[in-house]
């Protein structure tokens, strides 16, 4: 499997794009990158997720390098309610390929009034 | 859009009692649903994928006899946590991917809003 690092924490300045990176060196050609956030005592909230291109949509952008081994979360004008706990995630194929997510440890994202 | 839902979302029971979670698809269907754990501090952590007609999936070190799980419908998941002790106590969340709109395996997983059980 796959496996992703994430600094354990970062702050932003509300209003200001908040950039948080994820390497997953490690990734197979037919593995998608997914984002995920977690609000405190909620469940995770999906963001977005990408193969190789880079994706857009009304919470955020993914940038994923053109050799796949790392990416970049972009929400471009962060919130208070954006304070959360983000994942990347690399999808796993399991023997029964049910598309399940194993979540790593993830970013605490502080925006900062 | 698509939402999963979750009851209870707090319980509180006597150790050696069992709890039932049920988790729902609201408006598609899914064959198959996830059932995670969440300790203070820490990331969801993978018990098992359970699957609509037949047996729930295991992940390596959680015990199916503590926490069974029953798929009956396309729209209804349970995971019951048997004989629960105060170790047990957690942040339980299911979650489940819209399989006809999305198809295969790339679309997104929703979650539900998690239910925390406290084991006294």
């Amino acid at each position: 499997d796959a496996k992703t690092t994430q600094p354990p924490s970062m702050d932003c300045a509300e209003g200001r794009a908040a950039n948080l990176p994820c390497n997953h060196s490690t990734i197979s050609g037919n593995e998608y990158v997914y984002w995920y956030r977690q609000i405190h005592s909620q469940g995770p909230q999906y963001i977005i997720h990408g193969l190789k291109n880079n994706e857009t949509n009304e919470m955020a952008s993914l940038i994923i390098t053109e050799d796949r081994k790392s990416s970049t979360l972009i929400l471009p004008h962060a919130t208070l309610r954006d304070t959360a706990v983000y994942y990347c995630i690399v999808r796993v194929f399991g023997s029964s390929n049910t598309g399940k997510l194993i979540f790593g440890q993830g970013t605490t994202l502080q925006v900062k009034p | 859009g698509a939402v999963v839902s979750q009851h209870p979302s707090r319980v509180i029971c006597k150790s050696g009692t069992s709890v039932k979670i049920e988790c729902r698809s609201l408006d598609f269907q899914a064959t198959t649903m996830f059932w995670y754990r969440q300790f203070p501090k820490q990331s969801l952590m993978l018990m098992a994928t359970s699957n609509e007609g037949s047996k729930a999936t295991y992940e390596q070190g959680v015990e199916k006899d503590k926490f069974l799980i029953n798929h009956a419908s396309l729209t209804l998941s349970t995971l019951t946590v048997t004989s629960a002790h105060p170790e047990d106590s957690s942040f339980y969340i299911c979650s489940a991917r819209d399989e006809i709109r999305w198809g295969g395996n790339t679309g997104e997983l929703f979650f539900g809003e998690g239910s925390r059980l406290t084991v006294l």
